[in-house]
């Protein structure tokens, strides 16, 4: 596709239910990157992947967070038992390779109720 | 951690004006730099970058100014319109690892 696309753009969960955040990144990107969002504040880093490597998870806050790339491509954000202070934009972005310019998606808004 | 509430820095200039947007940024290893634009309900717009063997970058009404000395990077926008307010962040990125984002700076400008 001609940019980086996530699904869903807004979900509502409720406290402990299980969402999965998918990105579709740019067509050829070895890189993806998975960022998190508070309102009025920059995006965090959460984890980061070199084709289906996941080379860095450090960002993710807990170990509720899961991220997979199995074909190197699609990658899908997974958080289980959610809390409220899940609540938040999460960004996926892709690269062409190390050092490229990255780009962004639109995000998905995950509120908690 | 800190909450630190939704006040970002504002700059509220006059539609036409020139408008410069300062970014302190942290590690003095980092070696690629970029500006991002985010509209409201949407993800971060690339806008241009600069890598650390440069001063200066230029755009299309865009200029990227990068002073190691003092870890400072500005983004200058010429002829200020209406469609260019929204947050900028300058992020910072080591070694082709990840970036790591500023704290942002809402623009406004008025018509």
């Amino acid at each position: 596709g001609a940019g980086v696309s996530q699904s869903p753009r807004y979900k509502v969960a409720k406290r402990g239910q299980d969402v999965a955040l998918r990105c579709d990144p740019i067509s050829g990107h070895v890189s993806l990157f998975w960022y998190q969002q508070a309102l009025g504040q920059g995006p965090e880093f959460l984890t980061y992947f070199q084709n289906e490597a996941q080379l860095d998870k450090s960002g993710l806050p807990s170990d509720r967070f899961f991220a997979e790339r199995p074909e190197g491509s699609v990658s899908t954000l997974k958080i289980q038992r959610t809390q409220q202070e899940d609540s938040a934009v999460y960004l996926c972005a892709s690269s062409l390779a190390t050092g490229n310019t990255i780009y962004f998606g639109e995000g998905s808004w995950l509120t908690v109720v | 951690g800190e909450n630190v509430g939704l006040h970002l820095p504002t700059l509220s200039v006059q539609e036409g004006d020139n408008s410069i947007i300062n970014c302190a940024y942290s590690n003095s290893a980092s070696d690629y730099f970029i500006w991002y634009k985010q509209e409201s309900g949407k993800g971060p717009q690339f806008i241009i970058d600069i890598r650390s063997n440069m001063d200066k970058r230029q755009g299309q009404r865009v200029t990227v100014l990068l002073n190691k000395t003092v870890k400072h990077l500005s983004l200058q926008i010429a002829a200020t319109q209406p469609g260019d307010s929204a947050v900028y962040f300058c992020a910072e990125n080591m070694r082709g690892s990840t970036l790591t984002f500023g704290k942002g700076t809402m623009l406004l400008v008025s018509p």
